[in-house]
């Protein structure tokens, strides 16, 4: 089966510009997570979603948005995009919301100029 | 806030040692812990978990201890490989609540 993928792998984008990365997760899982890895340091939870629905939000600006499609797939949006927002960016999906293992994928990698 | 941190950033074992990666964590109420590896340009491969109501679990060649008295946390790797070189992250959570908070690694390299 195939694991979490996630496009594009890696993404180049300037400042003010906004950035739209894709997610998919494992085939049967609900649940999907998103998270920030800048270089050096460890992932940081951005968003949690369970059947389309917001379930838990971490500590970022409201530049950064997200959603999740019937088919479980998701997307993770981010406006006005500042050369801190370089980073890998990651996703994680579960078979349904709090049971506890989550599996990521590759990420993408943004950069921002 | 509360926070998971990591004794040591790296650590270096001969190949065929055993390595021991710590982990102290600050949340007494989280109830779920669990052991990722990150290679260069992937992403964290889960290894091994452990709950609230256990103090040690075995996988094969890992085994994780957790001590909730002094709040810390252990990853045991036996036999270590070249391809056990990494970043080796622990992550809490309260079970039921899917935000895992990351501490920021411990990079492990096999000495051949």
């Amino acid at each position: 089966d195939a694991g979490v993928t996630q496009s594009p792998t890696h993404l180049i984008k300037t400042r003010g510009q906004h950035v739209t990365l894709r997610c998919s997760p494992i085939s049967g899982h609900k649940s999907v997570s998103w998270y920030q890895q800048v270089l050096g340091q460890g992932p940081q939870f951005i968003f949690q979603y369970y059947e389309k629905e917001e379930r838990g939000r971490g500590n970022f600006p409201d530049r950064f948005s997200a959603r999740q499609f019937p088919n479980y797939s998701s997307e993770l949006n981010v406006n006005a995009l500042l050369l801190g927002d370089s980073a890998l960016y990651l996703c994680a999906s579960s078979l349904v919301a709090g049971s506890g293992e989550q599996y990521f994928g590759p990420g993408t990698r943004l950069t921002v100029t | 806030g509360e926070s998971v941190g990591l004794h040591l950033p790296t650590l270096s074992v001969q190949e065929g040692d055993n390595s021991i990666i710590n982990c102290a964590y600050s949340n007494s109420a989280s109830d779920y812990f669990i052991w990722y590896k990150q290679e260069s340009g992937k992403g964290p491969q889960f290894i091994i978990d452990i709950r609230s109501n256990m103090d040690k679990r075995q996988g094969q060649r890992v085994t994780v201890l957790l001590n909730k008295t002094v709040k810390h946390l252990s990853l045991q790797i036996a036999a270590t490989q070249p391809g056990d070189s990494a970043v080796y992250f622990c992550a809490e959570e309260y079970f039921g609540n899917e935000k895992l908070t990351f501490g920021t690694g411990t990079r492990l390299t096999i000495i051949p």
